[in-house]
């Protein structure tokens, strides 16, 4: 069964550093999505990507984050300048985007812990 | 503002009892709602889909009600066995041409042998 990976697992890091995660979406979907989820907290959306740039994105995606696809398989989020707030698990997930269907298929995460 | 609600508190129940989880929420006028399960440390997993023009969905032991006037949603596990222990996700998708789902904070389901 098809499924979206990310690596790493885990990654610790100092405040202040850049830190990017990867996303390997399923391979037919259209629509890639970040979402976080603090310790103890729900899943929050970060930002949405469609056609090779970003859909939407929410009040907390500021300028410190950003995304790519850099080629036709991975997806990344970087953070330019972790703050100890960024502590989080770092979801991708990715959806076919067909009209009779609306559910995301997520990855198993990716958690950040900055020190 | 708009909010989702889940019950905070765990739900604990014996094996094969039925398990009824709420979802509700204000100020959306959700397009679909959908429910999910995530196990600890794991990424949410979809489990259902309704529609707002749908009453009921059901699959094998899950069914899903959905009411719009009342603005709630119940999620429902019959025969309830301690596989099923995790928190399920309740998450609103809105008809306004954002892709995003805002998801509820979670119940968690503790099915006691």
């Amino acid at each position: 069964e098809p499924e979206v990976t990310q690596t790493p697992s885990h990654q610790v890091t100092q405040m202040g550093q850049e830190v990017i995660l990867r996303c390997v979406p399923i391979s037919n979907h259209l629509y890639f999505y970040w979402y976080r989820q603090i310790l103890g907290q729900k899943v929050e959306f970060l930002v949405s990507f469609y056609n090779n740039e970003i859909s939407e994105k929410s009040e907390i995606f500021d300028d410190q984050f950003s995304v790519e696809r850099p080629d036709g398989s991975n997806f990344t989020l970087k953070i330019r300048s972790t703050k100890l707030e960024d502590s989080a698990m770092y979801f991708c997930a990715s959806s076919s985007g067909g009209t009779n269907t609306g559910e995301l298929f997520f990855g198993e995460g990716s958690r950040l812990t900055v020190l | 503002s708009q909010k989702i609600e889940q019950n905070s508190e765990a739900l604990n129940i014996q094996e094969g009892k039925t398990a009824t989880l709420t979802c509700n929420y204000t100020n959306y006028s959700p397009a679909y709602l959908q429910w999910y399960r995530q196990d600890p440390g794991r990424g949410p997993v979809f489990l259902l889909l309704i529609r707002e023009n749908e009453k009921e969905k059901r699959k094998e032991r899950l069914k899903v009600t959905f009411d719009t006037t009342l603005k709630q949603s119940l999620f429902h596990i019959t025969a309830s066995q301690p596989a099923d222990s995790a928190t399920y996700l309740c998450a609103l998708h809105e008809d306004t041409g954002r892709r995003a789902l805002t998801f509820g904070s979670g119940t968690r389901l503790q099915v006691q042998p």
